[in-house]
């Protein structure tokens, strides 16, 4: 069984719309993470969480806003979405004792942007 | 920033061989990961080494953040081990913030 879920899967939306990806992590882990892979690029941190505080952000546009109702929750909302945002959007996390830690990846929200 | 160069970017092998992937960094690294993306498209943690070598069945893992790289080998290749695998590594001042590689698209022919 996944311990991290990401929802949905695939996602297509248009130019100028705003989505949400959703992850959940039953791992008991207290830091999460985003990161994006862009074709032909290799994955690229984007932000990360631990005890719900943002710690890091690596995103340039305001437009990405992750969201933590609760401590294993980590969405990742996205605004006026444009065609360059198209992407896979990974969600991580691990256990969040600081410092360099073993990382837990789901499977993934591969997004469109027409 | 910092910087991690993956080679190589495919690699072809016939089941019972092996090779090597490795990586180098432009920097020194506090501890190198190594991941395995599954059918699913999930990536699966293989080794995670702050120093020296780990070897977990067929693969074998090393690195040397003095020198500055990491090595994967695979020996004694199965078909369920083609996909596409990653190191990942972060500096001392970047906390868990990883710098990944591009990736090596593993083939293993029968």
């Amino acid at each position: 069984d996944p311990k991290i879920i990401q929802k949905p899967k695939y996602l297509v939306a248009v130019t100028g719309s705003e989505k949400i990806l959703i992850c959940e992590q039953y791992l008991g882990h207290n830091a999460m993470y985003w990161y994006r892979q862009s074709a032909k690029k290799p994955l690229e941190f984007m932000f990360s969480y631990s005890y719900q505080k943002l710690m890091d952000n690596q995103t340039a546009s305001s437009r990405f806003q992750p969201q933590s109702s609760k401590k294993n929750h980590l969405d990742l909302q996205i605004t006026a979405l444009k065609p360059d945002d198209s992407a896979t959007y990974f969600c991580a996390s691990s256990q969040g004792r600081g410092g360099a830690e073993t990382l837990y990846f789901g499977s993934g929200t591969r997004l469109t942007v027409l | 920033g910092d910087q991690v160069e993956q080679s190589p970017s495919a690699l072809s092998l016939h089941e019972g061989t092996g090779s090597a992937l490795r990586c180098n960094f432009t920097t020194t690294m506090r501890a190198v990961q190594w991941f395995r993306k599954n059918s699913r498209g999930s990536l699966i943690n293989l080794f995670y080494l702050a120093s020296g070598t780990k070897e977990n069945g067929r693969l074998k893992s090393a690195f040397d953040s003095k020198e500055r790289y990491s090595t994967l080998h695979i020996r004694d290749a199965q078909l369920e081990d083609s996909g596409t695998y990653f190191c990942a590594a972060g500096s001392n001042s970047a906390g868990n913030k990883l710098t990944f590689g591009i990736g090596t698209r593993v083939l293993v022919r029968p």
